[in-house]
């Protein structure tokens, strides 16, 4: 299976800060690779797909970029509806694989 | 708008059965694939199990292959997962999942019920 890395694991920030969370696949992935969102209690939402295309409704400051094995997610200007974990997905290889998250945290 | 709602989840003994129903609305819900993904307390994302739009194809997580069920029912739009020789380790929230491409399965999960919880506990 592939193994996804994500890192940091957790992180604080500040409303309006810029945050880049990164994910690593264990072997090539090319873009076949998701972001999600997900609340505490909530489902997860999806956010980008095909590593960089965002999904319909979810807003611009989200961008996604990266092939291969190495991928990021930033949020250009954080807001409070933003803090929540992160989760990245690759679906190149079966079974489909999930990085650990990425709880962004209010500093 | 697609909706996904999740039933039947419950608290159940070692190496009993319970069956998650996941009713969906707002899409076509004969043209799409269709995946159980679960999430233990305080975890990350697993994926389990999908099947295909006509339900033809069925593929499983390791460790559920042979004690999971995945099934359809297109006239019902439902979704089923029949989980047997239930295990400690098999408590989560169970979350059903829509594939995005008409006809194909690609393991892309556009949209997502709000989970139904499974508690495995003697």
């Amino acid at each position: 299976d592939i193994q996804m890395t994500q890192f940091p694991s957790s992180l604080s920030a500040s409303v309006g800060d810029r945050v880049t969370i990164t994910c690593r696949a264990s072997q090539g992935i090319s873009d076949s690779l998701a972001w999600f969102q997900q609340k505490p209690g909530k489902a997860p939402k999806s956010l980008i797909y095909a590593a960089s295309s965002l999904q319909s409704g979810v807003p611009s400051k989200f961008s996604g970029s990266g092939s291969g094995t190495d991928f990021t997610l930033t949020i250009s200007s954080l807001q409070p509806e933003d803090f929540a974990t992160y989760y990245c997905q690759q679906y190149n290889n079966y079974p489909p694989t999930f990085g650990g998250g990425t709880k962004v945290e209010i500093k | 708008q697609v909706q996904l709602v999740e039933s039947g989840g419950g608290v159940v003994r070692p190496g009993k059965s319970l069956r998650l129903s996941c009713v969906a609305s707002g899409f076509t819900f004969s043209s799409y694939g269709m995946h159980w993904v679960r999430q233990a307390p305080g975890k990350g994302l697993d994926w389990v199990a999908v099947i295909s739009y006509d339900g033809s194809t069925k593929y499983y997580k390791d460790s559920v292959r042979g004690r999971f069920t995945i099934s359809r029912d297109n006239s019902k739009n439902t979704l089923y997962l029949q989980l047997h020789s239930l295990r400690p380790e098999d408590t989560a929230v169970y979350y059903c999942a829509k594939d995005s491409p008409w006809h194909q399965i690609k393991w892309e999960f556009d949209y997502w019920g709000q989970g139904s919880l499974v508690t495995v506990s003697s």
